[in-house]
C-alpha cells in the first residue's frame, strides 16, 4: 500500500538556521512528489514538485527538495529560515490512482 | 478571481443537525476533492470526483454525502452531525489526467459541532 512518512512532527529552529524536513514514501511504481505549506490559519499552497528529470527541485521562497529514489525520500531543505517560514509542511506522493499526504511537520521559528 | 472557493468559512452548529459546505473552482479542472483536517493537522482525503463522477470514496461515515452538480462544483452534505466531525474541511481541485498535477486548495471551512 502507498504511504508517506514525515518523521519530524515538530521542528523548532532559530532564524537563519538551516532546515531539513524528512519525507519517505513507500510505493513501488512511478510517483510524483510534492511539498505543500500551510501558514497559520490558511489553506495549503504548493511549495515545489518533482515529476521527472533533475532530482534536485527548486521551489518558491528559497526552498528546495531532493528526490533520492534509492532511499524513497524527498526531503525539503532551506539554507536559512526566517520567522515567516513558521507553518505546517506536508509532503505528498501521487501515483496513478491517488495522492496521499504525510501527517505534516510543524515548523516553529524563534525570532 | 479566487481559484477554489468554499462557503461558509466558519460553521458552528449543534449535534444532530444537517449541514452543507459548498465548493466551487473556476480553474476548469476536471477533478475535485474533499479533505478533512483534524486538530492535529492530519489531512485525510474523503472523496474525489472526476467530471461529476465519484472516483475515490475513502472510509468515511455514510452521514457524509458529496454531490457534484457540475464539474466546477463539489458540495459536501453532512447528516446528523457529531462532535467528532469538528474539523477543517478543505476542498481542492486538480487539472489534467491522472494525478500528475498539483492540487489547488480552497481556504477551508472550519466546522465546530457543539
Amino acid at each position: 500500500a502507498q504511504s508517506v512518512s514525515q518523521h519530524n512532527h515538530h521542528v523548532i529552529l532559530s532564524e537563519a538556521a538551516s532546515l531539513e524536513l524528512g519525507c519517505n514514501y513507500s510505493y513501488g511504481g512511478t510517483v510524483n512528489l510534492f511539498w505543500y505549506v500551510q501558514y497559520p490559519g490558511q489553506h495549503l499552497q504548493l511549495l515545489l514538485k518533482y515529476f521527472s528529470g533533475d532530482p534536485l527541485v527548486k521551489g518558491i521562497k528559497g526552498f528546495e527538495a531532493e528526490f533520492i529514489k534509492s532511499k524513497f525520500s524527498f526531503n525539503l531543505r532551506k539554507p536559512s529560515v526566517q520567522w515567516s517560514d513558521t507553518a505546517e509542511y506536508f509532503c505528498a506522493v501521487s501515483s496513478a490512482s491517488k495522492i496521499i499526504f504525510g501527517s505534516g511537520t510543524r515548523l516553529s521559528i524563534r525570532p | 478571481d479566487t481559484a477554489v472557493s468554499q462557503t461558509p468559512k466558519y460553521l458552528v452548529t449543534q449535534m444532530g443537525n444537517d449541514k452543507s459546505i459548498k465548493c466551487e473552482q473556476n480553474l476548469g479542472h476536471d477533478t475535485m476533492y474533499w479533505y478533512k483536517q483534524d486538530s492535529k493537522k492530519f489531512l485525510k482525503i474523503m472523496f474525489s470526483y472526476n467530471n461529476k463522477e465519484l472516483i475515490i470514496n475513502e472510509t468515511v461515515p455514510n452521514r457524509f454525502s458529496p454531490k457534484s452538480p457540475d464539474k466546477a462544483h463539489l458540495n459536501l452534505h453532512i447528516n446528523s452531525l457529531e462532535l467528532g466531525d469538528s474539523a477543517v474541511y478543505f476542498c481542492a481541485s486538480r487539472g489534467g489526467s491522472g494525478v500528475l498535477n498539483e492540487q489547488f486548495f480552497g481556504p477551508g471551512t472550519r466546522l465546530t459541532v457543539l
